[in-house]
């Protein structure tokens, strides 16, 4: 069964401060990976996505940025933090097959509270 | 401007009762899907329903989808204190790797005891 795990679970940090959010999936090879943004009572605002290591599309420019160093793993990062970066960040894959109707598997989410 | 947008915005039910999201959508689409997020919870998917579809059942949970007039609703019977959540209709408009999936903003249900 693929599992899909994200960390932390929460931070707290500062205006500038940098942010790492992480995101690993088992159980599935070669997933397409993507990266969700939702504010609070907000809709899903999908950031990025990936389909193979090493290669990362931006779909919203937010100061954010995004890297998939492994097969199963899927990074979301920034050097400094900005107030609008509060909010849920989600973790999802999906399958890469051509005429897939595009189901998302979900983390938990990572929800980051800028001060 | 959204593609995909739920109403009513909220929603609030007694126990037992039956309720239903409805989504509206401005492109044509390969799929449309349901999905469900609790407090704190990554979304799940309900139901999967291909536009050569007009009907999906997951227990519970009765889907529509009406392509001429880019519509979908979502049924729920017997509703349940756990299916307190928002519900997102969500719409694919690309069977190419990236699977674009954009939602909507979702529609908040409350469910009483």
């Amino acid at each position: 069964a693929q599992t899909i795990h994200q960390w932390p679970v929460a931070e707290i940090k500062a205006v500038g401060s940098p942010l790492s959010l992480g995101c690993t999936i088992k159980g599935k090879s070669s997933p397409n990976l993507y990266w969700y943004w939702q504010a609070t009572g907000g809709t899903l605002q999908q950031l990025f996505y990936s389909i193979t290591v090493g290669q990362v599309e931006s779909v919203v420019q937010l100061n954010l940025s995004a890297s998939r160093p492994k097969d199963d793993q899927f990074i979301l990062s920034t050097e400094k933090l900005l107030l609008s970066h509060s909010g849920f960040y989600l973790c999802a894959w999906s399958l890469v097959d051509r005429g897939s109707t595009g189901q998302l598997y979900f983390g938990e989410g990572s929800k980051l509270t800028v001060l | 401007s959204q593609l995909a947008e739920e109403n009513p915005w909220a929603l609030s039910v007694h126990e037992g009762e039956s309720v239903t999201v409805n989504c509206s959508y401005k492109t044509s689409i390969t799929a449309l899907q349901w999905y469900r997020q609790k407090s704190g919870e990554g979304p799940a998917q309900l139901i999967l329903i291909r536009s050569n579809e007009r009907e999906k059942r997951n227990g519970r949970l009765r889907a529509t989808l009406d392509t001429s007039s880019q519509s979908s609703s979502l049924s729920i019977t017997a509703t349940r204190c756990e299916d307190t959540a928002v519900y997102f209709c969500a719409t694919v408009y690309s069977g190419g790797s990236n699977a674009k999936l954009t939602f909507g903003k979702g529609t908040k249900l409350s469910v009483k005891s």
